[in-house]
This record gives C-alpha cells, sequence and structure tokens, in this order.
C-alpha cells in the first residue's frame, strides 16, 4: 500500500526557533493533508493542499506541496509554546477510495 | 459543537471479552474510518466505510469486524480481546467527494485496555 514517509520523528525547540518536518511519498499524490494533535488529545485537521507547487499560509504556519506532488512541508515561524504537539502529514494517492495514508508524525517539543 | 462521538473515553476489559466500541457523528459524512493510534506506530487504519452497510478492510483488520446500519453510526467489535488489542481507538468520518479524499474529523478517542 501506499507509504509515506515523516521526519523528523522528534524535535526540540527552544521557544522562538523555526521548526519544520518534512513528508516524503514515493508516488505521485493526488492530494495531502496536515493534523495536528495535543498531547492528550485526537488529531486536528489543519489544511489540505492540491495543487503542485501550492503554498498556504496560516498565520506563522507555512504549508508547501512540491511541484511532483511527491513531498510536502509544515514551517512553523517562532514557536511557541502552544504549538507543542505531534504533527502528521496524510496523503491521498487517490487509490480509489477516499482514505489516506498517515505518516508516524514529527513530536515537537518547545522548551521556554 | 461535538460532531464525532465515542461513546466511551477509557474502557478496560478482560481477555476473550467481545468488545464494541461506538462512533456517532452528526455531520452526515458519508465516509467513516476506524485508527488505532500506539506509541511508535502512529495511526494505523483498521477498518473503512463509504456508504451504509458498506465496509472495507484496512491495514491490520484481523481480530476486528465494523458494523455500519445507519450513515451516522460507525460500530468497531473486537470479537475475542486480547492484550495486544489495549491501545487508543480513533473514529474519524470525512465527507465524500469525487477525486480526492477530504480532511477527517476525529473523535476524541477511547484508551482501551485488556486485561
Amino acid at each position: 500500500g501506499q507509504q509515506v514517509m515523516q521526519i523528523p520523528q522528534y524535535q526540540h525547540v527552544q521557544e522562538g526557533e523555526d521548526f519544520t518536518t518534512y513528508c516524503n511519498s514515493s508516488t505521485t499524490l493526488s492530494n495531502i493533508q496536515w493534523y495536528k494533535q495535543r498531547p492528550g488529545g485526537h488529531p486536528v485537521f489543519l489544511i489540505q493542499l492540491v495543487k503542485s507547487g501550492e503554498v498556504k499560509k496560516q498565520k506563522r504556519l507555512t504549508f508547501q506541496f512540491g511541484e511532483a506532488k511527491k513531498n510536502s512541508s509544515l514551517h512553523i515561524t517562532a514557536t511557541q509554546t502552544t504549538d507543542v504537539g505531534t504533527y502528521f502529514c496524510a496523503a491521498d494517492d487517490s487509490g480509489g477510495y477516499q482514505k489516506v495514508t498517515f505518516g508516524i508524525g514529527t513530536k515537537l517539543q518547545v522548551i521556554p | 459543537d461535538v460532531k464525532v462521538t465515542q461513546s466511551s473515553r477509557y474502557l478496560v476489559k478482560r481477555t476473550g471479552e467481545k468488545v464494541f466500541l461506538e462512533c456517532v457523528q452528526d455531520m452526515d459524512h458519508e465516509n467513516m474510518f476506524w485508527y488505532r493510534q500506539d506509541p511508535g506506530l502512529g495511526l494505523r487504519l483498521i477498518y473503512f466505510s463509504y456508504d451504509v452497510k458498506m465496509k472495507e478492510k484496512g491495514d491490520i483488520p484481523e481480530g476486528y469486524s465494523v458494523s455500519r446500519e445507519k450513515k451516522e453510526r460507525f460500530s468497531l467489535i473486537l470479537e475475542s480481546a486480547s492484550t495486544n488489542q489495549t491501545s487508543m481507538y480513533l473514529c474519524a468520518s470525512s465527507l465524500s467527494r469525487r477525486g480526492w479524499a477530504m480532511g477527517y474529523t476525529f473523535g476524541s478517542g477511547t484508551r482501551l485496555t485488556v486485561v
């Protein structure tokens, strides 16, 4: 089945530093989604990228979809303690069913 | 404002018991999913359903079954619970759209412990 690699698995940053997580697929994707899971919580949908080369922003978060639609990144500028959590990418390879394959997630810890 | 409701937040069951996990969504979504989440393994798909009475196996269906008799309700059944089924179980739903998968709405999860 669809495989999606997400790196790094863990990241510790000082508050105010930037953070980036990357997602890579061996196949071309129909779209990619990003989720955030706070400690003790459930994943919450953040955004969906559909077009080749697409860039979307949500305040300090910048999401990119690669030109070949095989990779994506989430960048957080000037992290805050409220950014703590696990960030998941979820890849849709349009294999016929409307389901996605989740990456392993990147657990972000922000040190005050 | 709750949209996907899972019946229990915490559950403790004995080995060999039949366990029912219930999930209800109020958004009229066609697609519903059951995942389990374990440390270091991420989110693994157990079963999903894209319509009433329809079901498809996910990546780890062994030891589980599902039921979708109504559009809003998707039940996960552990036929004979075992200790290796101790996990966090997450239900999700999404709208059906031609061409690609839409974003999921997750429930709060059920932490199941099998003793």
